[in-house]
């Protein structure tokens, strides 16, 4: 069965700095992969997605991820932090042959101190 | 089109009361999905529906849950006999069918259940 790991529960940056946030995945075929971004009290809204390709993805409000087959990794990246990327966010596996549902990893909170 | 609509977006009931929601998807969606997310969790899979079919349903749903998607386009969820383990975020999402270039899912804003 799929699986996600975000090993981080919690981060904080200072804005301006770079920021990487991890996540591995388990999952027995080619996976696609999406990070969403969740406000609180809020739905989630995708940040970006990966099905095939090129393995760098590039996705909105300047985030970017890369797929590393041989790490099972996703990770999500962002060169310089805003102060309203305060959030909680989520990587995502989901695939064909689990009926396109999405198994989401347990989330990372995002602190940007100023 | 405004994207996926849930409402009520937040319901207190007492327990052992009967609570339905409902979901609005983006309308050319094939697929509709459930999701429950609870404090300090990713959101974790229900049940999700093709068209009218409902092809799949968690473990997570029990007895006491039910979703319909009346002639393939919103879908309600309803929860009968509530507990207080059923506090949670209920999250809809919509999407294409896996293969096309827009695929992806789009959520709701979510109803939040407190059940006192």
């Amino acid at each position: 069965a799929q699986s996600v790991t975000q090993p981080d529960i919690h981060i904080t940056v200072s804005e301006g700095a770079s920021l990487e946030l991890r996540c591995n995945y388990s999952y027995g075929a080619t996976p696609y992969l999406f990070w969403y971004v969740q406000s609180p009290g809020q739905g989630l809204q995708l940040l970006l997605k990966y099905f095939s390709g090129d393995t760098l993805v590039q996705g909105i409000k300047g985030f970017e991820a890369e797929f590393k087959r041989s790490q099972s990794s996703f990770n999500l990246r962002k060169p310089s932090v805003h102060w309203s990327d305060a959030a909680e966010y989520f990587c995502a596996v989901g695939g064909m042959e689990y009926g396109n549902k999405l198994v989401f990893g347990a989330g990372t909170i995002l602190r940007v101190k100023s | 089109d405004t994207g996926v609509s849930q409402d009520p977006r937040h319901k207190i009931t007492k327990r052992g009361q009967n609570v339905t929601f409902r979901c609005d998807p983006i309308s050319e969606h094939n697929r509709l999905y459930w999701y429950r997310q609870t404090l300090g969790q990713g959101p974790e899979f229900l049940t999700y529906f093709q068209n009218e079919a409902q092809l799949e349903k968690s473990r997570l749903l029990s007895d006491r849950f039910s979703a319909e998607r009346p002639k393939g386009s919103f879908s309600t969820l309803e929860i009968q006999r509530t507990e207080q383990g059923d506090s949670a975020m209920y999250l809809c999402a919509s999407s294409l069918l896996s293969g096309s270039p827009n695929y992806g899912y789009t959520f709701g804003s979510g109803t939040r259940l407190t059940v006192v």
